[in-house]
């Protein structure tokens, strides 16, 4: 199994630049989320579903946006990238009371 | 709301050593409990996790932690480390309805020197 997929593992961006994170399980999970992780902050939670066509936002949602068509993907969209953005991004996934499995992460960079 | 404290940000320890790592938590409602593992550019992986039943979790590569309702603790103990036990370690805390999410401490860092 290879349990939840991020892509790509380093992303350098202009200002004003978008793109998309990708993140991908194989695990039939329900839940999926995006957190981001900055030093002495531990993880933030950015977006989250619990199913699929379902959203919602987290800690700290501006600047990002989400969608979720299928329960396999949930890709995390900057819309006009920001310097405040530059951190490392991990994509989990959990189903029912279980543990959650977090992907390699994505480490980005906005100059 | 839920939050998790972890005072210490980084713990250094000489090799084979006994370690503990802290964490607190606050919540009105009941929660699950963990502990993560980040080794150097990697994701996070789980140690260990306590739902319910005994307070006495024992998890992977030798670490264990003991859920203390009454002082709302969740401390991680090692009773001897080895330099591959180097790491970040996240607290965290899930509620038990809804979407769960997670809830993070700020990490502490284990740093083992020979």
């Amino acid at each position: 199994n290879a349990g939840v997929t991020q892509t790509p593992k380093f992303q350098v961006l202009k200002t004003g630049q978008s793109m998309t994170l990708q993140c991908a399980q194989d695990m039939n999970h329900e839940y999926m989320s995006w957190y981001r992780q900055d030093p002495g902050m531990g993880l933030r939670l950015i977006h989250y579903s619990v199913g699929a066509g379902i959203t919602d936002q987290g800690e700290v949602p501006n600047g990002y946006n989400v969608s979720r068509s299928t329960t396999e993907d949930f890709p995390l969209r900057l819309l006009s990238a920001a310097p405040s953005q530059t951190s490392v991004y991990f994509c989990a996934s959990s189903k029912g009371s279980g543990e959650a499995f977090f992907g390699q992460g994505t480490r980005l960079t906005v100059v | 709301a839920q939050s998790v404290t972890q005072l210490d940000s980084q713990v250094p320890v000489f090799e084979e050593a006994p370690v503990e790592l802290r964490c607190n938590y606050s919540s009105s409602v009941s929660v699950y409990l963990f502990w993560y593992v980040q080794y150097p550019n990697q994701g996070l992986q789980l140690l260990l996790k306590y739902l319910s039943g005994s307070t006495l979790v024992k998890g992977i590569n030798g670490f264990e932690a003991e859920f203390n309702k009454s002082q709302t603790s969740f401390h991680l103990r090692k009773p001897s480390v080895h330099i591959s036990d180097t790491a970040e370690y996240f607290c965290a805390v899930r509620t038990h309805t809804g979407f769960q999410k997670l809830v993070f401490g700020t990490g502490t860092r284990l740093l083992v020197s020979p």
